[in-house]
């Protein structure tokens, strides 16, 4: 089964609205997690990552933090714009057993003025 | 500093035909790896090559191999082509093969079987 579990979409929400993308994950050891954002016709990117547990991964007013407890990696952000639109993916990395690379499916967010 | 592309953009074969996907690294990058993104799904590692060799695999049969060559650019080949191989295959590149290093993504290459 898939290693990450992510919230499914849609999501649609307001401006200045509070955002929440869930992310659990499954994995040997520590491994290292990721949100990635794709927008509308573009590529990849990556939006935050955090390598051990406590540490809090931030960019652009979004927030993660990697809890080891609960095997988690939610993304947030207090406040979105219409411009935060796409597709948002929380992925995992295992430092060891081949650094396989796991993507959750992917959370379409549509943020309406 | 020249991204990650990929080439072709698109690509349509039919069923039990050979292709081959090509992808050039980020300046300075010695790990690459592909993935395979059905439509609507997240992307599925499919293999990692650092410094010219296979590092780790995903859950993909043989029929998908590749190569990475001395100026870090590397290719995709899947053979025998089936319809469920139909999807966008993405390349990413990143400085180390270590767990924590980021990768930046191509385009991608649209691929379809009929």
């Amino acid at each position: 089964g898939n290693s990450v579990t992510q919230m499914e979409g849609p999501v649609t929400l307001s401006e200045e609205a509070f955002l929440t993308i869930n992310c659990t994950y499954t994995a040997t050891g520590y491994p290292s997690l990721f949100w990635y954002v794709q927008y509308p016709g573009e590529g990849l990117q990556l939006l935050l990552k955090a390598t051990k547990a406590d540490d809090k991964g931030s960019n652009k007013g979004f927030e993660a933090t990697y809890r080891k407890e609960t095997t988690s990696f939610h993304l947030e952000k207090g406040s979105v714009q219409v411009s935060d639109s796409a597709v948002y993916f929380c992925a995992r990395r295992t430092k060891t057993n081949n650094n396989d690379m796991r993507f959750g499916a992917g959370t379409r967010l549509t943020v309406k003025p | 500093e020249t991204g990650v592309t990929q080439s072709p953009t698109h690509l349509i074969k039919t069923r039990g035909q050979q292709v081959t996907l090509r992808c050039s690294s980020q300046s300075g990058h010695n790990t690459v790896s592909w993935y395979q993104q059905a439509l609507g799904q997240g992307p599925q590692f499919i293999f990692q090559y650092y410094r010219e060799e296979e590092n780790g695999r995903g859950n993909f049969p043989p029929r998908f191999s590749g190569l990475q060559f001395p100026n870090y650019s590397s290719e995709l080949n899947v053979n025998a082509l089936e319809l469920d191989d139909s999807a966008l295959y993405l390349c990413a590149s990143s400085l180390l093969a270590g767990g924590a290093d980021t990768q930046y993504f191509g385009p991608g290459t649209r691929l379809t079987v009929l």
